[in-house]
């Protein structure tokens, strides 16, 4: 199966920085989603992005199909931020494969 | 929209009871639901697959006669564990598969299982 790794594992910031977190994967995927796992642990979705640009505000993600990466950028990063982030990628029987996620912590 | 509800959010159990958790899905209707499990300060780990009218199928090492998955409608799957232990204790995860023009996942708040 898919095999997927986040970087980096922990993540400190000041308040107001920016970050970028990484998600590599190992086969071609037909989903790529980002998560950000709040402190009661519910998943929100973030990026929908098995390939390309987006931007939410504050958020962008960048993902390579061809050499399977995907990037999320945390821009101006506030307290609210913290958290673990996660990727999931999936091949054509939709299944999500997580990687271990990114805990990031934004001090004030 | 694409909101997954569960219930309940948490519960706690005797060893050798049997719980059944209800995955949701509240404003549209999800073919495939999927279930995960996570524990703590770990990722999720994908269970089972439930597709609506047929039989789940399950990840390699997961019992399927102790983690019994029903998916009766578009709109409900549940997942009940029996006679649960306390190994069982963990995080349940259920998301739900928007079909159409993406395959994007939407979970569910998740169902924390204490089996004392």
């Amino acid at each position: 199966g898919i095999q997927v790794e986040q970087s980096p594992p922990d993540l400190i910031l000041q308040e107001g920085a920016n970050s970028t977190l990484r998600c590599n994967f190992s086969d071609s995927v037909n989903n790529l989603q980002w998560f950000h796992q709040n402190p009661w642990g519910q998943l929100i979705n973030l990026f929908y992005i098995p390939s390309g640009t987006k931007q939410n505000g504050r958020l962008s993600a960048t993902t390579v199909a061809t050499e399977r990466y995907s990037l999320l950028y945390i821009s101006s990063s506030q307290t609210t931020d913290s958290g673990v982030y996660f990727c999931g990628s999936g091949g054509s029987n939709y299944k999500l494969t997580f990687g271990k996620g990114t805990l990031l912590t934004v001090n004030p | 929209g694409a909101v997954v509800s569960q219930h309940p959010s948490w519960v706690i159990c005797k060893s050798g009871t049997s719980v059944k958790i209800e995955c949701r899905s509240l404003d549209f209707q999800a073919t495939t639901m999927f279930w995960y499990r996570q524990f703590p300060k770990q990722s999720l780990m994908l269970m089972a697959t439930s597709n609506e009218g047929s039989k789940a199928t399950y990840e390699q090492g997961v019992e399927k006669d102790k983690f019994l998955i029903n998916h009766a409608s578009l709109t409900l799957s549940t997942l009940t564990v029996t006679s649960a232990h306390p190994e069982d204790s963990s995080f349940y995860i259920c998301s739900a598969r928007v079909a159409g023009a993406t395959d994007t996942q939407y979970f569910g708040p998740g169902t924390r299982l204490t089996v004392l």
